[in-house]
């Protein structure tokens, strides 16, 4: 069976601060992604960060970066220098192929998510 | 560009009732999946369309159908619905095949309460 794991249900930050987000994940893929979703009280789930599961080198987009051990499958996503706008809940994901041919993408599986609380 | 729209935002619904949402899909995305998200918990995917067809499900029994249409908007059909089945029901749209980067683009869904 393929999991996700987030072991915190609940995070909380100062503004300004940094903090990191823990999750692992058990699949028997060899191609996956994973990624991190927000989802804001407005409910719109936005990406923050993806990760192809083949590179190395760790995905950075701006303030949001990730720690990938792909041996331990472990995904963990930092926030460096929080924002008040960064309230929200973090759902880790990842996707694999569907079907035959390993061409088609699209069954996201994802974790139970963690509460991120931003204070001033 | 336009985003993923649903339709309607909430709906209320009796035990054994069907009900049906729909969903348009992000300008230009031809392949569309739904998920279930229950109070506090991650989505689960239900399935997956592309080319009018069913490309992929989740672990849902088959009352739980849909339909994609020639424009690549889709509908989720729930039958003889159950109180669990309350939840908040995510569109999602892709692009199909090698230009698909795996990112998904979400509406902001269709909250059902089964009463």
């Amino acid at each position: 069976a393929q999991t996700v794991t987030q072991s915190q249900p609940e995070m909380s930050v100062q503004e300004a601060e940094t903090v990191t987000l823990s999750c692992t994940y058990d699949t028997s893929e060899s191609n996956y992604y994973l990624f991190w979703y927000k989802q804001p009280p407005s409910r719109q789930m936005i990406l923050v960060i993806r990760q192809e599961a083949y590179k190395q080198q760790n995905a950075t987009e701006n303030r949001f970066s990730v720690n990938f051990q792909k041996a331990a499958k472990s995904f963990s996503l930092k926030i460096s220098d929080s924002q008040l706008g960064d309230t929200a809940m973090y759902f880790c994901a990842f996707m694999t192929p569907l079907g035959g041919g390993g061409t088609s993408y699209g069954k996201l599986t994802f974790g139970q998510g963690t509460i991120l609380t931003v204070h001033p | 560009e336009t985003g993923v729209t649903q339709s309607p935002t909430h709906l209320i619904k009796t035990r054994g009732q069907q009900v049906t949402l729909r969903c348009s899909s992000q300008s230009g995305h031809n392949t569309v999946s739904w998920y279930q998200q229950a109070l506090g918990q991650g989505p689960q995917f239900i399935f997956q369309y592309y080319r009018e067809e069913e490309n992929g499900r989740g672990n849902f029994p088959p009352r739980f159908s849909g339909l994609q249409f020639p424009n690549y908007s889709s509908e989720l059909n729930v039958n003889a619905l159950e109180l669990d089945d309350s939840a908040l029901y995510l569109c999602a749209s892709s692009l199909y095949g090698h230009r698909n980067t795996g990112e998904l683009f979400f509406g902001e869904g269709s909250r059902l309460t089964v009463l």
